[in-house]
């Protein structure tokens, strides 16, 4: 089946730090992913749509300064969190889908971000 | 607007129990309905779906049921096992689109 690959799975570093999250679609092509984040015990939030060479759709209350997403090929898309801090900790997930209309969502493993 | 109520948890079963996790949504048109299903330190994999009223979603002895007249899609197994414990996700996706929308959640346990 489809497989999203997502690196990496674990960060763990300092407050002002910059962490790059990359989600790779490894047989298949994405022209739209997807990039959640899950707070311990609660459900996964869209924080934003990234869209092949155009700019991402973040959704209310998403700081687009503070999460940066690119997504430069049909097989790649980054989310960059800029200056993390604390808060910023948290479970992050990305999807791609297939084409077509309802098609699911294939996840990727998820990135654990931990900002000292 | 579109929305997944999910029934709360956690939920702990001796194995082999029956398993009924529910879930209603509220949305505009004919949206799609899925199970998705997330185990420890791990991301979400789609469980089973279902795509238009009436359908019935199953895959690995789970099965999920589109009721359109009751906006449900309660999830349910007859026999669980311990490899079953992890936590589920119900969620839809609107008719013509490819974003989710997911309930909070419901963690199963699931004992010797």
């Amino acid at each position: 089946g489809a497989v999203v690959s997502q690196h990496p799975s674990r960060v763990i570093c300092k407050s002002g730090t910059s962490v790059k999250i990359e989600c790779r679609s490894l047989d298949f092509q994405a022209t739209t992913m997807f990039w959640y984040r899950q707070f311990p015990k609660q459900s996964l939030m869209l924080m934003a749509t990234s869209n092949e060479g155009s700019k991402a759709t973040y959704e209310q209350g998403v700081e687009k300064d503070k999460f940066l997403i690119n997504h430069a090929s049909l097989t790649l898309s980054t989310l960059t969190v800029t200056s993390a801090h604390p808060e910023d900790s948290s479970f992050y997930i990305c999807s791609a889908g297939g084409s077509g209309r309802n098609q699911p969502q294939h996840f990727g493993d998820g990135t654990r971000l931990s900002i000292l | 607007g579109n929305s997944v109520t999910q029934m709360e948890g956690p939920v702990t079963l001796s194995e082999e129990a029956f398993l009924t996790i529910n879930c209603t949504y509220t949305a505009t048109g004919y949206p799609s309905l899925f199970w998705y299903v997330q185990y420890p330190g791990e991301g979400l994999q789609l469980l089973l779906k279902a795509t238009k009223a009436d359908d019935k979603g199953s895959n690995k002895g789970f099965e999920a049921t589109y009721r359109k007249e009751t906006t449900s899609f309660h999830l349910e197994k007859g026999s669980v096992q311990v490899s079953d414990s992890a936590v589920y996700f119900c969620a839809l996706s609107p008719t013509g689109a490819n974003n989710l929308f997911f309930g909070t959640g419901t963690r199963l346990t699931v004992i010797p």
